[in-house]
């Protein structure tokens, strides 16, 4: 069965400082990896998503993700974060072969202070 | 283009009512995914709808749930009787197509329901 952990609920983290944002899945089949974001009272957004090829994954707003088959993990980090970065995100992974129907983590909340 | 859109942003009603909820997904797209996202239990998958296919109904909480998708667009998810732990946040997304290879699910901004 397939499973995703995001290891942290919540992550303060002052403006312009690296931030790595760390989830780790469980998957006895190929893996698609997701990241999304959800601002305050909106839906989600795809940060970026990996599918095959490189390990390393960019997305929008200036993240990337690094996919790990040997520790199993797709960790998000971006190098310098904003108060706009402020927001709830989710890893997630598809159902295999159940036509895309997403398991997602628990969320970390990103709290960016000045 | 439009997004895919719900109705309404949010519902207030009592214990005992029926409540829907609608989702206009994005013009074309074949797939469609009800999500819920509550304080406990995070996101969870609902029920997918695929084309003229047979809904994949395997995260229905309850018989209390029902969702229908009317000429392969606009959806609506029904709760019957509703109860005070389906209080959440009710997401619809879209994509083009749900099998094979991924495809890009597009969010709404959900529907808040609050059970008094």
């Amino acid at each position: 069965a397939q499973s995703v952990t995001q290891l942290d609920s919540q992550v303060p983290v002052f403006e312009e400082a690296p931030v790595e944002l760390r989830c780790n899945y469980s998957s006895s089949v190929s893996v698609y990896l997701f990241w999304y974001v959800q601002y305050p009272n909106q839906g989600l957004q795809l940060l970026l998503k990996y599918l095959s090829g490189s390990t390393l994954v960019k997305g929008i707003n200036g993240f990337e993700a690094e996919f790990n088959k040997s520790q199993t993990s797709f960790h998000l980090r971006k190098p310098s974060v904003h108060i706009s970065d402020t927001a709830e995100y989710f890893c997630a992974v598809p159902f295999y072969n159940q036509g895309g129907k997403l398991i997602f983590g628990q969320g970390t909340e990103l709290s960016v202070k000045p | 283009g439009a997004g895919v859109s719900q109705s309404p942003s949010n519902k207030v009603t009592e214990k005992g009512k029926d409540v829907e909820l609608r989702c206009d997904p994005i013009s074309g797209h074949t797939a469609l995914y009800w999500y819920r996202q509550s304080l406990g239990q995070g996101l969870e998958f609902l029920i997918y709808f695929q084309g003229n296919s047979a809904p994949d109904k395997s995260g229905l909480p309850s018989d209390r749930f029902s969702a229908e998708r009317t000429g392969g667009s606009v959806s609506t998810l029904t709760i019957q009787r509703t109860q005070q732990e389906d209080s959440a946040v009710y997401l619809c997304a879209s994509s083009l197509r749900g099998r094979g290879l991924y495809n890009e699910q597009f969010f709404g901004p959900g529907t808040r329901l609050t059970v008094l």
